[in-house]
């Protein structure tokens, strides 16, 4: 059974409209993490929740937004997606102390 | 900041062996993953080691640590042509389990 789960797994959105990627888990995990993974590189955090903090990357950018209204569901906001934020965005989740992080399958996000 | 490094290509014979390095600069880190990617999926938990270790062996999968160069490598013995991925080395840095992902060997196994 998938333990976190990322809607949808593909999407097509239009430059500048902005555009939202959830991402749930079933593990109660405490810690829940966004990368963006763009072709052939490796993955890159852009921020991460501990609880309820939000804790941003020095290096994200602005346009990239993040909610998390419960334990379970953690959304990622592009607020006007250029064509350079074409990428997989893997969600991630860990409870504090352990050694492993649970991946989604993750969404593959295209800008036209 | 940190920084962790692959060879982006490895191609190997079904049933031989596969080695995979990765170097990394951050002295503190405290654990040392494998992940591994299939097209068009999201990351697999591999194997981890603990920087205290020197070798960690999994079925398959041996991972050896050398501290002192900041090398770590990956042997999958016996490779078949569903190991065929890529396969990332991450390090933890700071708190959180943050990951410090290198970009990516690409393992391709041929008959």
């Amino acid at each position: 059974d998938a333990m976190v789960i990322q809607n949808p797994r593909y999407q097509v959105t239009q430059f500048g409209k902005p555009v939202t990627l959830s991402c749930s888990q079933t593990l109660n995990h405490n810690v829940m993490y966004w990368y963006q993974q763009k072709s052939s590189q490796a993955p890159k955090l852009l921020f991460h929740y501990y609880d309820k903090d939000f804790n941003n990357e020095a290096d994200t950018p602005d346009n990239f937004q993040s909610r998390r209204p419960n334990t379970s569901f953690c959304f990622l906001d592009i607020r006007s997606p250029g064509l350079g934020d074409a990428a997989m965005y893997l969600c991630a989740t860990t409870w504090t102390g352990n050694t492993e992080a649970f991946f989604g399958q993750g969404t593959r996000l295209t800008v036209v | 900041g940190e920084d962790v490094e692959q060879s982006l290509f490895l191609s190997v014979r079904e049933g031989d062996s596969s080695v995979i390095n990765c170097t990394y600069t951050d002295s503190s880190s405290t654990y040392l993953y494998w992940y591994k990617q299939e097209p068009g999926a999201g990351l697999q938990l591999l194997t981890y080691i603990f920087s205290n270790m020197d070798m960690k062996q999994d079925q398959r999968l041996t991972v050896l640590l050398n501290k002192k160069d900041k090398h770590l490598s990956l042997r999958i013995a016996d490779t078949q042509t569903g190991d065929s991925a890529i396969y990332f080395c991450a390090d933890s840095s700071g708190g959180y389990n943050k990951l410090i992902f290198g970009a990516g060997t690409r393992l391709a196994v041929h008959p």
